[in-house]
């Protein structure tokens, strides 16, 4: 299994461009997040989606989209990217919350995506 | 809302000391409290977790965590550093969303340099 993937691995964009971040998990998770990490804040959510076809906003949501089209593929996409969008994105999954087994309050998190904005 | 504070932004050990990376929660209710790791350019890795049960938890790679209900303390241990153990760690709390999944709230993360 290759757990939870995220393309491009880095990015440069200039002010007003747009791009599209892809996570993929092979887990057959429900549950799926995307956080950015800046230094010294630790992680924040950005977006999370509890199923396919669902998405919700997190506790930093402004400027970004999200689809879930498929369950394995959650979307993060900036339409207009701002020098304050520069950070590391990393996407996570997880099983349903009650599910019975030892991972399932667990969130698997992707190698993450390095995106600087100009 | 729940949170979790790391007082200190790094830990300096010796290899082959013991070493504690500290953390404390606020929360209502119960806790439900994580321990990731983050190797340099790489990802979160789960390393323990604490639900109920036994105040001290057994994790990856001998890495343990006490819980402490009256000191609201979640440090995480581990008997003997290594060099390979340098990394940031993170602790964390679950909490709950309104439209389901949990959230996890993170700490600032703790930068551990283990030397010879």
């Amino acid at each position: 299994n290759a757990g939870v993937t995220q393309t491009p691995k880095f990015r440069v964009l200039k002010t007003g461009q747009s791009m599209t971040l892809l996570c993929a998990q092979d887990m057959n998770h429900e549950y799926m997040y995307w956080y950015r990490q800046d230094p010294g804040m630790g992680l924040r959510l950005i977006h999370y989606s509890v199923g396919e076809g669902t998405t919700a906003k997190g506790e930093v949501p402004d400027g970004y989209n999200v689809s879930r089209l498929k369950k394995q593929n959650f979307l993060l996409g900036l339409e207009s990217a701002a020098p304050s969008q520069t950070s590391v994105y990393f996407c996570a999954s997880s099983h349903t919350p009650g599910t019975s087994g030892r991972h399932y309050n667990e969130q698997f998190f992707g190698p993450g995506t390095r995106l600087t904005v100009l | 809302a729940q949170s979790v504070a790391q007082p200190e932004d790094q830990v300096n050990v010796a290899e082959g000391n013991p070493l504690t990376v500290k953390c404390t929660y606020s929360v209502s209710g119960n806790p439900y409290l994580f321990w990731y790791v983050q190797y340099p350019n790489r990802g979160l890795q789960f390393l323990l977790k604490y639900i109920t049960g036994d105040n001290l938890v057994k994790g990856s790679y001998g890495f343990e965590a006490e819980f402490n209900k009256s000191q609201t303390s979640f440090h995480l241990k581990k008997p003997s550093a290594l060099v390979s153990d340098s990394a940031l760690y993170f602790c964390a709390v679950r909490d709950k969303l309104t439209g389901g999944g949990n959230k996890l709230t993170f700490g600032t993360g703790t930068q551990l340099k283990v030397e010879l």
